[in-house]
């Protein structure tokens, strides 16, 4: 399964809202999608699993939804430590795949 | 906590070795698989593979099955990772994960190491 994700960069100001999306070429039958962030120079973190389940520690101001085909990770009210870089994950195949990532920088 | 070590430079066509510490916890649980994913610089992230800490489970990504293995040893509380005949194309972070599963199924990745990248140059 291929995932593609939009918009390939979010330009936010702190304080701001923004919904990034996961596509896949194939609907999933479980909302097998995983979403982690990615800082500079940091290993991915687990944000969001089982499309709307939030890691632990993760603030509430992270939320997922979707199902089939179509995934979002919203996020409200960035802070700082929010400009990094998403990636979506399927889990619904044995061959997990990744999406390319949608980069959030500051506007 | 998990800790990858190996040889950061490596040369075209030589086998590419990383094993991964775990720390804190116990390699042999049946609630995790455990697992390798690499990043190239710049680039997106892409998994290699998972075992089971018995090591008689492996799932790999196909592009990779033909050269890559996965082992463990539940007495050092490591699990590794070889890449036969690497090429500039290997080169990467390569980062070792904790593996969610649900009915032997592979899931999420939960934990993950800081990473160390590898470098394949002549």
């Amino acid at each position: 399964i291929k995932l593609t994700q939009s918009p390939g960069t979010l330009s936010l100001s702190p304080g701001e809202g923004g919904s990034l999306s996961c596509r896949a070429s194939e609907p999933l039958s479980s909302p097998d999608i995983a979403w982690y962030q990615q800082r500079p120079g940091q290993p991915p973190r687990l944000l969001i699993y089982a499309a709307s389940n939030r890691a632990t520690g993760i603030p509430d101001r992270f939320s997922g939804y979707g199902s089939g085909t179509d995934f979002t990770l919203t996020i409200s009210g960035l802070e700082p430590e929010d400009f990094a870089i998403y990636y979506c994950q399927q889990y619904g195949r044995l061959v997990g795949t990744f999406g390319p990532g949608t980069r959030v920088d500051i506007k | 906590q998990l800790q990858e070590s190996g040889p950061g430079l490596l040369r075209p066509s030589e086998t590419l070795s990383r094993t991964c510490t775990v720390s804190g916890g116990s390699l042999t649980t049946s609630t995790y698989y455990w697992a390798w994913i690499r990043q190239p610089p710049g680039r997106g992230l892409e998994w290699i593979g998972t075992i089971h800490y018995r090591g008689t489970t492996t799932f790999y990504n196909p592009s990779l099955e033909s050269r890559a293995s996965m082992s463990t040893s539940a007495s050092r509380n490591q699990f590794s990772l070889k890449l036969k005949s690497v090429t500039a194309e290997d080169t990467a972070v390569y980062y070792c994960a904790r593996q969610t599963k649900k009915w032997e199924v592979p899931k999420y990745f939960d934990l993950w190491s800081q990473g160390s990248l590898v470098t394949i140059s002549s």
